[in-house]
């Protein structure tokens, strides 16, 4: 079946370093992709999403890329902030199952002054 | 504000008692869906709803029911529940099925 796969955290990381969270993904059909951000004791935000291969959806200095020949969508930021805490969950959705989004199971990022 | 109000936040209770935890949205959104999250698996579809009186199960349906008799309005109901259903509840909705979803703030359920 379908599913999403995310590197495990918890990831670690000094302000102003680069981060990567990779995100691999087995799907029929072409899925939208998403990246989902959730900060401690609140819901999940969407943080970006792309629709179709090669597209490239970016916000807040967040950026990933639709691979399909790689079935990737690693999520990338040159700079992080100590405000980047949060765990980032990667999702695809299934048109064809009513809209269902399956989900990675998240990765923690801790990002330290 | 257009937001996915879930009502109550956390609740401890014990198995067997019956609880709804509600769930409504401002936005006009025809779908809306349930999802529990667990460490390490993510988060799973319970139910979700394309409009109203339409309801289908998702991934993790057992022990759950829903209703949905007005668009706003999408009710998570544990008639009687167990301790492996102690989780931490989402409610989401969308414009429609294909576009990405709205999340509620989260319900904490603790089943004793």
């Amino acid at each position: 079946g379908d599913s999403v796969t995310q590197m495990e955290g918890p990831v670690t990381l000094s302000e102003e370093a680069f981060l990567t969270i990779n995100c691999t993904y087995t799907a029929t059909g072409y899925p939208s992709l998403f990246w989902y951000v959730q900060y401690p004791g609140e819901g999940l935000q969407l943080l970006l999403k792309a629709t179709k291969a090669d597209d490239k959806g970016s916000n807040k200095g967040f950026e990933a890329t639709y691979r399909k020949e790689t079935t990737s969508f690693h999520l990338e930021k040159g700079s992080v902030q100590v405000s980047d805490s949060a765990v980032y969950f990667c999702a695809l959705i299934k048109y064809n199952q009513g809209g269902k989004l399956i989900f990675g199971q998240g990765t923690e990022l801790s990002v330290k002054p | 504000e257009a937001q996915v109000t879930q009502n109550p936040r956390y609740l401890i209770t014990v198995t067997g008692k019956k609880l709804t935890v509600t769930c409504s949205q401002n936005m006009n959104h025809e779908y809306m869906s349930w999802y529990r999250q667990d460490p390490g698996l993510g988060l799973r579809q319970i139910y979700y709803s394309m409009n109203v009186e339409v309801t289908d199960k998702g991934d993790v349906p057992e022990g759950y029911k829903v209703s949905r008799k007005e668009k706003r309005n999408f009710p998570l109901i544990l008639e009687s529940p167990s301790p492996n259903q102690t989780s931490l509840y989402f409610c989401a909705s969308s414009l429609w099925g294909g576009q990405p979803q709205h999340f509620g703030d989260g319900t904490r359920l603790s089943i004793l």
